[in-house]
């Protein structure tokens, strides 16, 4: 798990809420990734942030967002107008725009009531 | 034994076996690739990557090759122990199209190993 850190490590959700899952990193790693993984399949990548203040969506960020106010933290929101929001969300970070290799955080899996 | 990637995403070998899991990518712009190891209910970690300019690296006990004419990445676990046992993942970084967009890795679907005692 390294210096990534997520919290909490399951989250329970309720119909038309929102919640808010944490990611924080101190590896000074420039980049930082979000990526959903539903069971018995692969990561698909939600949004990244290569530098503060910016960010891009990925290829599911429908019903998602996210913040990078500093360059350690980079939170993301699980929104109602995500459907169906029951999956294991991975963080991750990177050294630099050379570096390529990520690093994973723990992970949280997020349950519907 | 040896995976054939989407086909047949899951391994089964005797402990102290070599152990290959293989991978094809999809995209020929593809300078970097990365083969991680995923526990149940947990991160991926990372195992060993190999840069588009070689063809073979190698680790303590793994080995990663690199086909880039296939467009086919493998690799290799020497004496597969049972603590080997996980889900397998290759990824590929691609650059994005712009300075600001950066790279980002593409996930393959994983192979699960399972080392029999």
């Amino acid at each position: 798990d390294g210096g990534i850190t997520q919290s909490p490590k399951y989250l329970f959700r309720k119909e038309g809420q929102n919640v808010t899952l944490s990611c924080e990193q101190n590896l000074n790693h420039d980049a930082m990734y979000w990526y959903r993984q539903d069971p018995g399949q692969g990561l698909r990548l939600i949004y990244y942030s290569q530098i503060v203040n910016d960010f891009q969506k990925g290829d599911i960020a429908e019903g998602y967002s996210v913040s990078r106010e500093k360059k350690e933290s980079f939170p993301l929101t699980v929104t109602s107008a995500q459907k169906n929001p029951t999956a294991f969300y991975l963080c991750a970070s990177r050294e630099g725009r050379v570096q390529e290799t990520q690093y994973f955080g723990p992970g949280t899996r997020l349950l519907v009531l | 034994g040896e995976s054939v990637g989407l086909h047949l995403p899951t391994l089964s070998v005797q402990e102290g076996d070599n152990s290959i899991i293989n991978c094809a990518y999809s995209n020929s712009a593809s300078d970097y690739f990365i083969w991680y190891k995923q526990e149940s209910g947990k991160g991926p970690q990372f195992i060993i990557d190999i840069r588009s300019n070689m063809d073979k690296r190698q680790g303590q006990r793994v080995t990663v090759l690199l086909n880039k004419t296939v467009k086919h990445l493998s690799l290799q676990i020497a004496a597969t122990q049972p603590g080997d046992s996980a889900v397998y993942f290759c990824a590929e970084n691609i650059h994005g199209l712009s300075e600001t967009s950066g790279s980002r890795l593409t996930f393959g679907e994983g192979t699960q190993l399972t080392v029999n005692p």
